[in-house]
């Protein structure tokens, strides 16, 4: 398909274990953004990256999360030794370079995940 | 730091007109959108309005922003139960190139 992808859509792990959590995004799309949705809230601003570097980490809660891309194409959020708190959607969204809204960000359907 | 705000829930009839509110602190906005969210899908961006600007209209959708209070409304006219969603207002403020700020989101219910 033509829009940003997630996988998995859900992922369901214990306490304590590490998860991956990938997105595709829109061919030609070199920015690409990271975002955390809780439950009954809005979406929290995680990580950006501009083609492979990431000039803004700002949002990433603590060291337990990072995030990695291969050039302008895959990136991966990786959350280490997962806490409940973690549990939540995470979604990407890409643009093509530029501002806003000329170049409006897609947002992929998200990866649920749930921390027993 | 900058801070979205929006009430979180509203009803409507099918057919009435529904508005949506937005508040915000920080004034150096550059832009502000609007997002609809439908149930276990991701956002999807519904209009937009540029900070210069009071007013957009968008087929059924009237965006509205007073900038002395910092107040941005989206005004759904004759509303169907398809826009049955959550609403998410959200902004580019200072330095923050396309780094988006979100509202809680207010989720919208049509009812005949």
């Amino acid at each position: 398909g033509a829009g940003v992808s997630q996988s998995p859509s859900n992922k369901v792990t214990e306490k304590g274990k590490d998860v991956e959590l990938r997105c595709d995004p829109i061919s030609g799309h070199t920015a690409l953004y990271w975002y955390r949705q809780r439950l009954g809230q809005g979406l929290e601003f995680l990580i950006y990256f501009q083609g492979n570097s990431a000039p803004d980490k700002s949002g990433l809660p603590s060291d337990r999360f990072s995030a990695e891309r291969t050039g302008e194409s895959v990136s991966t959020l990786t959350i280490q030794r997962t806490q409940q708190e973690d549990s939540a959607v995470y979604l990407c969204a890409s643009s093509r370079p530029g501002q806003q809204p000329n170049q409006p960000q897609h947002f992929g359907d998200g990866t649920r995940l749930s921390i027993l | 730091g900058e801070d979205v705000e929006q009430s979180l829930f509203l009803s409507v009839r099918e057919g009435d007109s529904s508005v949506i509110n937005c508040t915000y602190t920080d004034s150096s906005s550059t832009y502000l959108y609007w997002y609809k969210q439908e149930p276990g899908a991701g956002l999807q961006l519904l209009t937009y309005i540029f900070s210069n600007m009071d007013m957009k209209q968008d087929q059924r959708l009237t965006v509205l922003l007073n900038k002395k209070d910092k107040h941005l409304s989206l005004r759904i006219a004759d509303t169907q139960t398809g826009d049955s969603a959550i609403y998410f207002c959200a902004g580019v403020f200072s330095g923050g190139y396309n780094k988006l700020i979100f509202g809680a989101g207010t989720r919208l219910a049509v009812h005949p």
